[in-house]
């Protein structure tokens, strides 16, 4: 089963605008750490943000925030004041409790336009 | 600047041929980790390395192999290349191992089997 789901493929916004990244998962480890990676078209997966699953307030790193709904298994992640240099490739990932590989789901492309 | 670095950039290997894929970690880091990352698609696990030895492997034949040195650098070893081991091959180190440890990614190596 797949273990992060994405369904975005890819994405507009205009520069200066807030977006939503769409990210759900699955697990019944009740001990995980999701992530989100940017990766540009230079290949280099560079961290964003992370958010524990026992982490009671949502994530927030400058113009990042993690929206995490325990419940509903998401965690989407908000991009706001787009940039022209947000445009990349966005990936949420999982670890596991107990586990030390990341899973990661099929990526959402985001375009800012000017 | 994540200080993990990768060589070489790029690559072209015949199917059938074997290949050394090389990553220096970042200074103080003591785990190492591959992923394989086909077009279009998010980074898959290959496995892990901690203090030289294997702790870690994703679903992958044992014709991919590592090795991680005293100093911490890493190589990732993939004999009887297949056309379908074209691919981005990133490796990822850490200080610790833990939830919610933060996985600093090289640039990749970019693999092309012909």
């Amino acid at each position: 089963a797949q273990k992060i789901t994405q369904t975005q493929p890819g994405m507009f916004v205009q520069e200066k605008e807030a977006v939503t990244l769409d990210c759900t998962y699955d697990t019944s480890d009740p001990s995980y750490g999701l992530f989100w990676y940017k990766q540009p078209s230079s290949g280099e997966m560079i961290f964003l943000i992370y958010q524990g699953s026992y982490d009671q307030q949502n994530a927030t790193e400058g113009r990042y925030s993690l929206n995490f709904q325990k419940a509903r298994k998401s965690a989407n992640l908000v991009i706001s004041a787009s940039q022209l240099g947000d445009s990349a490739m966005y990936f949420c990932a999982m670890r596991e409790g107990g586990y030390y590989k990341l899973s990661f789901g099929a990526g959402t492309t985001v375009t800012v336009r000017a | 600047e994540t200080g993990v670095t990768q060589s070489p950039t790029h690559l072209i290997k015949t199917r059938g041929q074997q290949v050394t894929l090389r990553c220096s970690s970042q200074s103080g880091h003591n785990t190492v980790s591959w992923y394989q990352q086909a077009l279009g698609q998010g980074p898959q696990f290959i496995f892990q390395y901690y203090r030289e030895e294997e702790n870690g492997r994703g679903n992958f034949p044992p014709r991919f192999s590592g090795l991680q040195f005293p100093n911490y650098s890493s190589e990732l070893n993939v004999n009887a290349l297949e056309l379908d081991d074209s691919a981005l091959y990133l490796c990822a180190s850490s200080r610790l191992r833990g939830l919610n440890t933060e996985a600093f990614f090289g640039q990749g190596t970019r693999l092309t089997v012909v």
